[in-house]
């Protein structure tokens, strides 16, 4: 019961366009969605999130897009960079219990 | 700030042997986690400790594995005996009281032969 989908298991992109990440979700008593970023190697590195009570959060290139009715949020990257390819987590907040359930995550490759 | 530390960075065992996991979470943060990594079942929560306690570890997947945290500074994640299916990526992460965000260390690649 995959509480959290990310439907893409990759993206391509070409530099300097945006890049649009989605992500599903079931469970109303999420309370909080986050996006990571990993390379190979690494641990993953939180990015931004955003609290269910809002729409939309922006910080920099990345801003994260919530629907609530339609239970999806999405991630986009303007412009897009070398640097930006990489495996994109999206994780929410269980309300009840403060867990982080995580998608499969998508691998974003930017292409020059 | 030093982050999240890890060690090993990988190990590589046989079959059977015991494995330790060591996590050295940020300095403050008050939540630690230890999650596993694979193909087939993306990044799972194995178990969480608040304030050294652990507080969820319904994601143990068996009795093989057990994970304490002594003090505040230090965790491990003890596999035995080690099966060639506890091959992963093992993630340790802490957070602050309050926050959302976790921070992860960089992982300790397991291989068991």
């Amino acid at each position: 019961d995959q509480q959290v989908k990310q439907n893409s298991p990759s993206l391509s992109v070409q530099e300097g366009r945006i890049s649009i990440l989605n992500c599903d979700y079931t469970n109303s008593m999420f309370d909080y969605f986050l996006w990571y970023k990993k390379y190979p190697a690494e641990g993953p590195t939180f990015l931004i999130s955003i609290s269910s009570i809002k729409d939309k959060n922006e910080d920099g290139r990345f801003t994260v897009f919530l629907n609530k009715s339609a239970k999806h949020l999405s991630l986009h990257i303007v412009p897009s960079q070398p640097g930006d390819s990489a495996v994109y987590f999206c994780a929410a907040r269980d309300g009840s219990n403060y867990q982080l359930i995580w998608g499969a995550g998508t691998k974003l490759i930017i292409k020059p | 700030d030093a982050g999240v530390i890890q060690s090993p960075r990988h190990e590589v065992t046989e079959m059977g042997q015991e494995v330790t996991l060591r996590c050295k979470p940020i300095s403050g943060h008050d939540y630690l986690f230890w999650y596993r990594q694979t193909m087939m079942r993306g990044l799972e929560l194995l178990i969480y400790f608040n304030n050294n306690v652990p507080i969820d570890d319904s994601g143990m997947p068996e009795d093989r594995f057990s994970a304490k945290m002594p003090n505040a500074s230090f965790s491990t994640l003890k596999i035995q005996p080690s099966e060639p299916r506890d091959s992963a990526v093992y993630f340790c992460a802490s957070s602050l009281v309050g926050t959302t965000e976790q921070y992860f260390g960089p992982g300790t690649r397991l291989t068991v032969t």
